[in-house]
């Protein structure tokens, strides 16, 4: 199985200031086709999980842009621009280039 | 608007079997692959299952006591678990595909093991 990586496990961010996490898999994500089989989520308290970045950078429709994925090979990095109230919670990556698809163990974000 | 909603969750007793339903509606239904993925308590998200359109093709983290199936008219996902143990207490959600990702999710059912 590909094991995913999450670091840091907790991140206390100041409202306003960027935020970085990071995720690494124990094998390249690389699809033939040229993309990174990595996606990522949030999980808000309370609520179910929402798609923020598939195939390592894209953002899924009404991600706000101060979201960004970025990475290759086996090394990816989901960044925050600027924290927002509404981005406090339970951040996943996940691989689906080979099953079982597997995610990371989540990495949470709270207001500093 | 992709709405999904499970339902079928609840408390069975450790060896028992249940079986969980996801409706879905505003998208094709037929068209997509559909997923299973489970929130552990204090371990996080774990993918479980899924299945392809017309269903030939089926992925499974326990393929023994987790099998998933569709019915595309009635626009109906399933979950069929058997020989349940307490580590497989969790919120389950069904979620719709989007590129190897999943791009709507249901609010999740609950099931407990426990004797």
């Amino acid at each position: 199985d590909i094991v995913m990586t999450q670091s840091p496990f907790f991140l206390p961010v100041t409202l306003g200031e960027p935020a970085s996490i990071s995720c690494r898999s124990s094998q390249s994500l690389l699809h033939s086709i040229g993309s990174h089989f990595l996606s990522w989520y949030l999980q808000r308290p309370g609520q179910s999980p929402q798609l923020l970045i598939y195939r390592g950078s894209n953002r899924a429709s009404g991600v706000p842009d101060r979201f960004s994925g970025s990475g290759a090979g086996t090394d990816f990095t989901l960044k925050i621009s600027k924290l927002e109230a509404e981005d406090v919670g339970v951040y996943y990556c996940m691989q689906g280039l080979q099953y079982p698809w597997t995610f990371g163990q989540g990495t949470k974000v709270e207001i500093k | 608007e992709v709405q999904l909603v499970e339902s079928g969750g609840g408390l069975v007793q450790p060896g028992g079997s249940l079986r969980l339903s996801c409706a879905a509606s505003g998208f094709t239904f037929s068209n997509f692959w559909m997923t299973w993925v489970r929130l552990l308590p204090g371990k996080g998200l774990e993918w479980v299952v899924n299945i392809n359109p017309d269903e030939s093709q089926k992925y499974s983290v326990d393929s023994g006591r987790f099998t998933v199936s569709r019915d595309n008219a009635q626009n109906l996902l399933y979950l069929q678990m058997h020989s349940l143990r307490a580590e497989d207490t969790a919120v389950y959600f069904c979620a719709k595909h989007g590129p190897e990702s999943f791009d709507n999710w249901g609010q999740g059912t609950l099931v407990t093991v426990s004797p």
